[in-house]
């Protein structure tokens, strides 16, 4: 039973413009949510992150959102950059990371000139 | 900060045989973390240990499976008698105490059992 869902595969996205990743989890105890990003061959890189108690941080062209009721968060790179281009995954903890993170499918980001 | 550093980067065995990954954290990080990935998932969670302890395993790692982290830096994931399902990326993280949820994750050690 996958707790933290991706359900897009990939997107395709013309630079400049805005993207937004979807993510939606299942388990109401995780109070920490974060996106890392990951280039072929390389390991995940933190991106950002939200704590529950919030419900919106930003970071540069980097915004990530928190609806609790909803069980959604997103992801808004704004305008997005060829660089951009790498899978997304979304991930979740509870219990101050003792359990480690729940990570979803991921998502690949395609930036198109 | 030379990283997380993780070796050997591909490994290829035959069914049966017993391998070793080592993993090199970031040097002032406590925390390190073993995941599995395999093709069109997101990492799975294996282990976790504060210094050298081993605080966190995930019913993901069976019997055949190990880690150690004997003096609270360097760890090792050993897999005994593998099977084809092992075959995946395995993954090292790690992280400073207090948990801010950022890992720092090497490039991963990619398995491949005939």
């Amino acid at each position: 039973d996958q707790q933290v869902k991706q359900n897009s595969p990939s997107l395709s996205v013309q630079e400049g413009r805005i993207s937004i990743l979807n993510c939606d989890y299942t388990n109401s105890m995780f109070d920490y949510f974060l996106w890392y990003k990951k280039y072929p061959a390389e390991g995940p890189t933190f991106l950002i992150s939200i704590s529950s108690i919030k419900d919106k941080n930003e970071d540069g062209r980097f915004t990530v959102f928190l609806n609790k009721s909803a069980k959604h968060l997103s992801l808004h790179i704004v305008p997005s950059q060829p660089g951009d281009s790498a899978v997304y995954f979304c991930a979740a903890s509870r219990r101050g990371g003792a359990d480690g993170l729940t990570f979803g499918k991921g998502t690949h980001l395609i930036i198109q000139p | 900060d030379t990283g997380v550093s993780q070796n050997p980067r591909h490994k290829i065995t035959k069914r049966g045989q017993n391998v070793t990954f080592r993993c090199d954290p970031i040097s002032e990080h406590n925390r390190l973390y073993w995941y599995r990935q395999t093709l069109g998932q997101g990492p799975e969670f294996l282990t976790y240990f504060q210094n050298e302890a081993q605080l966190e395993k995930s019913r993901l790692l069976s019997d055949r499976f190990s880690a150690e982290r004997p003096k609270g830096s360097f760890s090792t994931l050993e897999i005994q008698r593998t099977e084809q399902g092992d075959s995946a990326m395995y993954l090292c993280a790690s992280s400073r105490g207090g948990f801010t949820g950022e890992l720092f994750f090497g490039e991963g050690s990619r398995l491949t059992v005939l």
